[in-house]
């Protein structure tokens, strides 16, 4: 059984570029949730699929930001043009949505990003 | 206020002390607690988990819930060098979004175990 992994784990960029990042979450889970997180605060949820569709979107999801999961299985978040106050952790979890309700959620690794 | 509370030490200790971390949390409608494992540059690891009020145990690891003080804490019985990371509480539930998926992290507390 594999855990959520996520590509690529570095990411260094310059100002003004576009990034997209994936993440591919433990197989059977059907809900798939992105965070960031900066240095010295807990994650901060951006958004999150159950199956394909995206059913909830964080304020500090800002236009340049865009999350798919096109096939209810793995995700990638796009930032286009991206700025200083992107650089962050960004983490990917999964959860698996069953009759008596099951909130754990598992995260991968990580993607650092650093804008220059 | 924000939503969750929580201390960020830094908070060292010898080894085989008994840790206590503790939050607070603001939003009455949290109906379940979560506790994270992070070490340095690595993802948060699911270490307990609890649906309601009352203490949970897990070998060395006892997470304890008061709804009704919204305290949340977790105990760590003989410490242990490995046990040295940040551990994050992360209550969940239905929010101002409407969620019940949502996760809401305190800071994370720093943790050393001096051998």
């Amino acid at each position: 059984d594999t855990g959520v992994s996520q590509d690529p784990r570095h990411k260094i960029t310059k100002r003004g570029q576009n990034v997209t990042f994936r993440c591919d979450p433990i197989s059977e889970h059907n809900r798939l949730y992105w965070y960031r997180q900066t240095l010295g605060q807990g994650p901060e949820f951006l958004t999150y699929f159950q199956n394909e569709a995206q059913l909830e979107k964080s304020r500090l999801l800002s236009d340049r930001f865009s999350a798919e999961r096109p096939k209810g299985s793995f995700s990638t978040l796009e930032i286009q043009r991206t700025e200083q106050g992107d650089s962050a952790m960004y983490l990917c979890a999964s959860s698996l949505m069953g009759g008596g309700g099951s909130y754990e959620q598992y995260f991968g690794p990580g993607t650092r990003l650093t804008v220059t | 206020q924000k939503e969750v509370e929580q201390d960020p030490g830094p908070l060292s200790v010898p080894e085989g002390a008994i840790v206590s971390l503790n939050c607070t949390y603001s939003n009455s409608a949290f109906q379940y607690f979560m506790w994270y494992r992070q070490y340095s540059r690595k993802g948060p690891e699911l270490l307990m988990y609890t649906y309601s009020s009352g203490n949970k145990e897990d070998g060395r690891f006892t997470a304890q819930v008061d709804k009704s003080s919204k305290y949340i804490s977790l105990f760590i019985r003989d410490s242990q060098p490995s046990d040295s990371a940040t551990y994050l509480c992360a209550p969940g539930g239905p929010n101002s979004g409407g969620s019940n998926y949502k996760l809401t992290f305190g800071k994370g507390t720093l943790l050393t175990v001096n051998p």
